[in-house]
C-alpha cells in the first residue's frame, strides 16, 4: 500500500496569500496518478486536480499541481475566502490511498 | 451532469449490519465505478471498495475482507454498501463516488462525483 503523508498539518494564511501544499508518497506513485481533493465542513470532498496538474472541470485556475514520482504539490496562487477547507491528496491506479489532509486555515 | 444520491442516516447496534444506497443519475451508469469512502469523525478519507457494474466485479481494501459487500443493481442505476459484524470504530459518514472506468478495469481512478454522505452511527 501506498502511503501518503501530507504536510503542514496546518496552515495559517491570510486571503490574498500564496498557500504551498505537499503530499509526499512512500514508493513512486505511477503514472502521476495523483489527485486533489478539497473539503469544507460538512460537505462532501470535491475534485481538484487529477493526473498530479490537470484542473477538474470548473476549478479556477489560481489552484496548480505539480510534480511526480514521489513528490507532489498543490500550490493555491491568491487565496479566496472560499479556499480555507481541508485539502486531500490521494493516489490512484491501484488500492487507493488517501494522505492526512491539510488544513488551510484563516491567519 | 452526474448526481449521486444516498440513503439516509443509521443508528446501529454493534454487531449489527447496515446497508447505504447510492443512486445515480445522469450521464451512463454502465460506464461507471463506485467506490465507497468512509470518514469517521475529524479524520481524514479511507477507500474502501469499488464496484464495476457493468462487469459486476468487486474490489475490497484489504481491511474490510470478509466485512464488507458491495453491489449494483442497473436496472436502477443503484449501488449498496453493506458492511457487517459493526463496531464503535465504524461510526462514520460513508461516501459513495464515481470513478471513470479505465481500459483496464483492475486500474482504479479518481473520483470526480461524490454522493452526499450517510452517517452511520455504531452504539449500544
Amino acid at each position: 500500500e501506498i502511503v501518503l503523508t501530507q504536510s503542514p498539518g496546518t496552515l495559517s494564511l491570510s486571503p490574498g496569500e500564496r498557500a504551498t501544499l505537499s503530499c509526499r508518497a512512500s514508493q513512486s506513485v505511477s503514472s502521476s496518478y495523483l489527485a486533489w481533493y478539497q473539503q469544507k465542513r460538512g460537505q462532501a470532498p470535491r475534485l481538484l486536480i487529477y493526473g498530479a496538474s490537470s484542473r477538474a472541470t470548473g476549478i479556477p485556475d489560481r489552484f496548480r499541481g505539480s510534480g511526480s514520482g514521489t513528490d507532489f504539490t498543490l500550490t493555491i496562487s491568491r487565496l479566496e475566502p472560499e479556499d480555507f477547507a481541508v485539502y486531500y491528496c490521494q493516489q490512484y491506479g491501484s488500492s487507493p490511498t488517501f494522505g492526512g489532509g491539510t488544513k488551510v486555515e484563516i491567519k | 451532469q452526474v448526481q449521486l444520491v444516498q440513503s439516509g442516516a443509521e443508528v446501529k447496534k454493534p454487531g449489527s449490519s447496515v446497508r447505504v444506497s447510492c443512486k445515480a443519475s445522469g450521464g451512463t451508469f454502465s460506464s461507471y465505478v463506485i467506490s465507497w469512502v468512509r470518514q469517521a469523525p475529524g479524520q481524514g478519507l479511507e477507500w474502501m471498495g469499488r464496484i464495476i457494474p457493468i462487469l459486476g466485479i468487486s474490489n475490497y481494501a484489504q481491511k474490510f475482507q470478509g466485512r464488507l459487500t458491495i453491489t449494483a443493481d442497473k436496472s436502477t442505476s443503484s449501488a449498496y454498501m453493506e458492511l457487517s459484524s459493526l463496531r464503535s470504530e465504524d461510526t462514520a459518514v460513508y461516501y459513495c463516488a464515481r470513478e471513470l472506468l479505465a481500459a483496464a478495469a483492475s486500474v482504479t481512478t479518481f473520483f470526480d462525483y461524490w454522493g452526499q454522505g450517510t452517517l452511520v452511527t455504531v452504539s449500544s
